[in-house]
């Protein structure tokens, strides 16, 4: 089982659309991490929340951390196809040393 | 600016034979993490490396092995390989006073023939 729930698994829309990817856990984080990833490279960090209820912008997309600091979402508004990819949260949790990985979000935006 | 080099890029094994990965961290960073990734699954953590100390351990095998020398950079001995060792394997580097945000490499895909 995995320790961070990410939904959806597969999302295709088509470009100007809207989305949102939730990453979720029963445990806390104590920071929590979002990764894209392309086919056969590394996975590039987009941006890290700490503090409960923390929203950060990157462009079109919105970062959000809950206020429990078990769940995260991923906003992107107006989808360009440049977006296609797999989106990954990774989060450390206390007393815990090492990152753990959701299974990803891949998503496909169609022209 | 200057990223996370991992080499080689590619690598084909015989069963049973044995591999060496290598990554150079950003330059700076103090830690090194290996991961290993399947075939449309999720990086699997599998050990770190703080200033050259052994900090934390995954699911990483006992055929495997790895170590951070004194430039930082890292290597990753693979033994007895099996099929299933085929994978991409990842190192990301951070460095530990600033944060704990990990900066991936491009990976070396291992295949295990």
């Amino acid at each position: 089982t995995q320790l961070l729930e990410q939904s959806p698994q597969f999302l295709s829309i088509q470009e100007g659309e809207n989305l949102t990817v939730y990453c979720n856990s029963s445990s806390v984080f104590s920071s929590l991490q979002w990764y894209r990833q392309e086919p056969g490279e590394g996975p590039v960090l987009l941006v890290t929340v700490v503090t409960g209820g923390e929203v950060k912008k990157l462009k079109r997309l919105t970062f959000q951390f809950g206020d429990a600091r078990k769940d995260s979402s991923l906003h992107i508004t107006a989808a360009q196809t440049g977006d296609t990819g797999l989106y990954l949260c990774a989060g450390f949790f206390y007393n815990n040393n090492d990152m753990r990985f959701g299974a990803g979000t891949r998503l496909t935006v169609k022209p | 600016a200057a990223g996370v080099i991992q080499s080689p890029r590619h690598l084909i094994k015989e069963k049973r034979e044995t591999a060496t990965l290598k990554c150079y961290p950003i330059p700076r960073h103090d830690t090194v993490y290996w991961y290993q990734q399947g075939p449309g699954q999720d990086p699997q953590f599998l050990i770190s490396f703080y200033e050259k100390m052994q900090s934390d351990k995954g699911s990483i095998p006992d055929r495997f092995s790895a170590q951070q020398f004194s430039d930082y950079h890292s290597e990753l001995n693979m033994s007895s390989l099996e099929l299933g060792d085929s994978a991409l394997y990842f190192c990301a580097s951070s460095l530990a006073a600033e944060s704990n945000e990990q900066f991936f490499g491009p990976g070396t895909r291992l295949t295990v023939l």
